[in-house]
């Protein structure tokens, strides 16, 4: 089974809009961390935020928010007043507490589209 | 600083040639990696360095060996490669403190193209 799912291969948002990117995960370890990362054209994965098993609060880093519902497994990436420099892949991957030497497990990803 | 470098940003190599892709951190990071990334696909993971000393092979062919010689630098030397090697090679490193939040920052990566 795949462990994080990312059912959007591409998403279009008009410039200063917000976009939601879905995120699902599997896992039975109740310790895990989630991520997300962009990747424009050039190849740089990017490190945008992080959301811990435990956290109470959603994450939040400047436009990028993570909307974590746990009990759903899913941690949506929102991306508030979209810009022509967010057009990028962007992925969503997961480490649990019980895997080895910091093991990432990455979604497919979701091919984001700023229009002007 | 969360940067990582690699060097070459590109390189094209013929079937017998051998080269070397190369990796460098200053963040005092004690975990590095490396992964292949083919096109419009997450990356995969390659091999895992902790405190230089390789833990992680995914059973990757043996004309990929890496190399770690000290905590910052990493290196990947290529030998008789295939064209379906062809793809962007991707270094990250990672404090290693074995707790969840422990993040991977990746390097810009060395586009690949095997002739």
């Amino acid at each position: 089974a795949q462990k994080i799912t990312q059912t959007q291969p591409g998403m279009f948002v008009q410039e200063k809009e917000a976009v939601t990117l879905d995120c699902t995960y599997d896992t039975s370890d109740p310790s895990y961390g989630l991520f997300w990362y962009k990747q424009p054209s050039s190849g740089e994965m990017i490190f945008l935020i992080y959301q811990g098993s435990y956290d109470q609060q959603n994450a939040t880093e400047g436009r990028y928010s993570l909307n974590f519902q746990k009990a759903r497994k899913s941690a949506n990436l929102v991306i508030s007043a979209s810009q022509l420099g967010d057009s990028a892949m962007y992925f969503c991957a997961m480490r649990e507490r019980g895997s080895t030497l910091g093991r990432l497990y990455f979604g497919r990803g979701t091919q984001l589209t700023v229009w002007p | 600083d969360t940067e990582v470098t690699q060097t070459p940003k590109h390189l094209v190599m013929g079937m017998t040639n051998k080269k070397s892709l190369k990796c460098e951190q200053h963040m005092g990071h004690r975990a590095m990696y490396w992964y292949k990334q083919k096109a419009k696909k997450p990356p995969e993971l390659m091999f895992v360095y902790s405190y230089e000393k390789l833990s992680i092979n995914e059973s990757v062919p043996s004309r990929f060996s890496p190399e770690c010689p000290n905590s910052s630098l990493l290196n990947l030397h290529l030998h008789a490669l295939q064209p379906e090697d062809s793809a962007l090679y991707l270094c990250a490193s990672s404090q290693l403190q074995g707790a969840i939040t422990d993040t991977q920052y990746f390097g810009p990566g060395t586009r690949l193209t095997v002739l």
